[in-house]
C-alpha cells in the first residue's frame, strides 16, 4: 500500500532562517506531488505541484521554492523565512490521471511551522 | 477558473440526527468533485468522488454525497451523525484542464455533532 511521509511534524524557526521541508512517497511510482499551506485551520492554498523529476509549477509568488531531486521526493524550501510563513504545511500525491481516470489526492500529516 | 463554495463555516448537529454539508461549484466543463476530512492536526482523508455516473455517491464512514448538475451542488449527507464524525469537511474541484491533478478547495466547514 501507499504511505506519504513528511518531516518535521512541527518547527519553529526565527524570522529570517532557512527552511527545509521533506516529503516522500511509498509504494507508488511516477506519482504527482503537491505543497500546500493551511492557515488558521481553514482552507488550503497550493503552493506547488510537480509532475515529475526536476518538474515544478509554483502558484503563488512567495519566498518559498521547491524540488523534485527523485520520483517519489518533495522537498520545500525558503532562503529567509517571513513571519507570514507560519502555518500548517501539507504534501500530498495523487495518481497521475489516465484518459478518463480521475484520482484523488492522499495527504501526509503535516508540519506545523512557526515562525518567530 | 473553476472555484467551490462552502457557504456555512460551521454545522451542528445532535448525535443521531441527519447532517448535510453544503458545496456549490463554478467550472468550466464537466465538473470532478471530491469531498475530504480533516481531523485536528491531521492531513486530509479522501471520503468520496463524483467524476462521472450516479447522482449519489458513496463513501467512507457512511457518507454520501448528491450531485446536482442544475444547481451546481454536491452537498454531503450522512443519514445518523457521530460524535466521531466532528471534523472539518472541504469540497474540492479538479482542474480538468491539465493532468497535473490541482484541485481547487473550498474554506472548509467545521462539523460538530453534539452527543
Amino acid at each position: 500500500s501507499q504511505t506519504i511521509h513528511q518531516w518535521p511534524a512541527t518547527l519553529v524557526q526565527p524570522v529570517g532562517s532557512p527552511l527545509s521541508l521533506e516529503c516522500t512517497v511509498e509504494g507508488t511510482s511516477n506519482p504527482n506531488l503537491y505543497w500546500y499551506r493551511q492557515a488558521a485551520g481553514r482552507g488550503l492554498q497550493l503552493l506547488f505541484y510537480s509532475v515529475g523529476i526536476g518538474q515544478i509549477s509554483s502558484e503563488v509568488p512567495q519566498n518559498l521554492s521547491a524540488s523534485r531531486p527523485q520520483d517519489r521526493q518533495f522537498i520545500l524550501s525558503s532562503k529567509k523565512l517571513l513571519l507570514s510563513d507560519s502555518g500548517f504545511y501539507l504534501c500530498a500525491w495523487s495518481v497521475r490521471a489516465s484518459g478518463r481516470l480521475i484520482y484523488e489526492q492522499f495527504f501526509g500529516p503535516g508540519t506545523r511551522l512557526t515562525v518567530l | 477558473a473553476q472555484s467551490v463554495a462552502q457557504p456555512e463555516d460551521q454545522v451542528n448537529v445532535a448525535e443521531g440526527n441527519p447532517l448535510t454539508v453544503k458545496c456549490t461549484y463554478s467550472v468550466s466543463g464537466n465538473p470532478y468533485l471530491f469531498w475530504y476530512v480533516q481531523y485536528p492536526n491531521r492531513g486530509l482523508q479522501f471520503l468520496l468522488k463524483y467524476i462521472t455516473g450516479d447522482n449519489l455517491v458513496k463513501g467512507s464512514y457512511g457518507f454520501e454525497a448528491e450531485f446536482n448538475k442544475s444547481q451546481t451542488s454536491f452537498h454531503l449527507k450522512k443519514p445518523s451523525a457521530l460524535v466521531s464524525d466532528s471534523a472539518l469537511y472541504f469540497c474540492a474541484v479538479r482542474d480538468t484542464n491539465t493532468n497535473a491533478g490541482k484541485s481547487t478547495f473550498g474554506d472548509g466547514t467545521t462539523l460538530t455533532v453534539k452527543p
